[in-house]
């Protein structure tokens, strides 16, 4: 079944140690997004890719980066993790961002810091 | 802004009515969803409003009031899987904007 894949479901890393998510789809949508989503908290959104174009939310940290080398996958980089940033990170992704299609979200990868 | 304002936690029973509210700020507004999550998986898509009304799908009903800032969604003879957490979304340009969430727990 076409779908978005996340891998792995958990990550554990230590304090300042880079980590990468990966995310894959098989919907061939154009646009990709990651979501942080905190404990009993709302999934916030990071940054999207629209094609091979990179939309980063204005309060998104430095220390976080995307990227998507092709159509069907997308990577997020966390170059130096700390304590705050433990959370499931949820890849999602739409046909063409329009306001009326509905995003398809991966399982998630929930990473913990040691 | 996009605040987007929901109750934290509903309960109810078996075979039940619930009623979700959710209100919105009305600027740059394109359409509202709802989705449901279960505890440690994905969001997963229920409805989508962009006109006024309500929109039926199943035991799941969503209604939509524009000028009001203002929808809900209906869920009817509740059934123990619905215990999830409900979030209602604005569609913002090509993001979503999410409300923190409700959660629902159905008990027998």
């Amino acid at each position: 079944d076409a779908m978005v894949i996340q891998n792995p479901r958990y990550q554990v890393t230590q304090f300042g140690k880079p980590v990468t998510l990966s995310c894959s789809q098989t919907l061939n949508h154009n646009v990709m997004y990651w979501y942080q989503q905190k404990s009993s908290q709302a999934p916030k959104l990071l940054f999207h890719y629209y094609d091979k174009d990179f939309n980063n939310e204005a309060d998104t940290p430095d220390n976080f980066q995307s990227r998507r080398p092709n159509t069907s996958f997308c990577f997020l980089d966390i170059r130096s993790p700390g304590l705050g940033d433990a959370a499931m990170y949820l890849c999602a992704t739409s046909i063409d961002g329009n306001s009326n299609q509905p995003q398809h979200f991966g399982d998630g990868t929930r990473l913990s810091i040691l | 802004g996009q605040n987007i304002d929901q109750p934290t936690e509903m309960t109810a029973t078996e075979g039940a009515i619930v009623q979700i509210n959710c209100t919105y700020q009305t600027s740059g507004f394109n359409g509202l969803f709802w989705y449901q999550q279960h505890a440690g998986e994905a969001p997963t898509f229920l409805s989508y409003n962009v006109l006024d009304g309500l929109e039926e799908k199943g035991r799941f009903s969503s209604f939509l009031s524009r000028s009001k800032g203002y929808s809900y969604l209906l869920l009817k003879e509740l059934q123990m899987k619905d215990s999830a957490s409900y979030l209602c979304a604005n569609q913002a340009g090509t993001a979503l904007i999410f409300g923190k969430g409700t959660t629902l727990s159905v008990s027998s």
